[in-house]
Formats: structure tokens, sequence, C-alpha cells
């Protein structure tokens, strides 16, 4: 059965420094993985998808085949990325599995 | 043009109660899916319709949870004889079909509190 695991739940950091958001996953099939992010007040969006290779709001993530990993990284964060950000993969006609998300808190 | 909408935003219903939970997808939408969030958790899939075809249903989680979609478009998700358990945010999303992105397009969603 398909599986993803956000280990930490609540991550604090300074503006400025480095973010990175842990995800792994189990998975028999061919993984799609995305990154979601529910900003205050918001509704979830997807903030990036491994199948782009791309940067969103200066975010990447690579997935790691080996290490069944797809973590998110950010070298300077900001106060606007304070968020609740969920990793989902994508099984079987499009449903999604998410992880219980990461809460990030920015300090200023 | 506008999102995914859901109402009411907000319900609070009395152990045993029946519900009723709506979703408009965003038009031309024929993927809608239906999601729940317990607090402190990720959102667990319920349901997944294509048009007007309920294609999975796995994620129900008893015979109470019943979804419908009866002409391709809205949605609903009924709950009969609510029980505490199924306090939780309800969340609606839709996409194209097979998106070539998998983006989903979530809702507000419907936060039910069982009292």
């Amino acid at each position: 059965a398909q599986r993803v695991t956000q280990p930490e739940k609540l991550l604090s950091v300074f503006k400025g420094a480095p973010v990175e958001l842990k995800c792994n996953y189990s998975y028999s099939g061919s993984p799609e993985l995305f990154w979601y992010v529910q900003y205050s007040r918001q509704r979830l969006q997807l903030l990036l998808r491994h199948i782009s290779r791309e940067s969103i709001k200066g975010f990447t993530a690579d997935l790691n085949k080996g290490e069944t990993s797809f973590h998110l990284k950010k070298p300077f964060a900001q106060e606007e990325d304070s968020a609740m950000y969920y990793c989902a993969l994508s099984y079987g006609n499009n449903r999604l599995a998410f992880g219980k998300g990461n809460q990030v808190v920015v300090i200023p | 043009g506008a999102g995914v909408s859901q109402s009411p935003r907000y319900k609070v219903a009395k152990r045993g109660q029946d519900v009723a939970l709506r979703c408009d997808p965003i038009s031309g939408h024929v993927s809608l899916f239906w999601y729940q969030q317990a607090l402190g958790q990720g959102p667990e899939f319920l349901t997944y319709f294509q048009n007007e075809a309920q294609l999975d249903k796995s994620g129900l989680p008893s015979d109470r949870f019943f979804a419908e979609r009866p002409e391709g478009s809205v949605s609903t998700l009924k709950i009969q004889r609510t029980q505490q358990e199924d306090s939780a945010v309800y969340l609606c999303a839709s996409s194209l079909p097979r998106s070539a992105s998998g983006e989903q397009y979530f809702g507000p969603g419907t936060r039910l509190t069982v009292t």
C-alpha cells in the first residue's frame, strides 16, 4: 500500500536560514510526488511536482527513488513561507495520499 | 473563473443527525475527489468521480457515508447518523481527467463538528 511519511510536525527557522522538509514514501508503482501548501486562511494549493523539476518561490524538491524520498528545500527562508506543507503521492486515477504535514514558522 | 466552492463552510450536527455537504467543482473538470482531514492529520482519500460515475469509493469509512454526482458537475457527500469520529474537515478537489500535471484544485473545505 502507498504511504507518505513526514517526520517533523513543526519546524521553526529564522528568516534567511535554509529550510528542508523531509518526505519519504512507499509505493510499489512508479511514483508521482507533489508538495502542496496551505497558507493561513487559504485553501490547499499545489506548490510543485517532481515531474516538472521546477523551482517555485525558491523551493525545489528532487525525487530520489533509491532512498524513496522527495525532500523540499529552500536556501533562504522568507516570512511569507510560513505555512503548512504536505507531501503527496499520486496513485491510481490521480488519487492523492498525503503525509501528516509540516508546520513551518519563519521567525523574523 | 471561480475555483472549487463548498457549502456549508461550517456545520455543527448532533450525534445521530444526517448531514449533506456540497461541492461545486471548477467548470470543465471531469474528475472530482472527496477527502477527509482529521485534526492534525493530512487529507485522506474518500471517493472519486469521473463525470457522474463513481469510480472509486474505497476510502469511505462506513456505509453511513454516501456520495453522488448525478449530472457530472455538483457533488454531494452525505453522512447518515453522524458520530463524533466523523468530526473533520471535508475537502473537495477537482481536476482535468488524468491531468498530466496531476494537480488537483481544492475547495476551502467544510468543517463538520458532531456534538
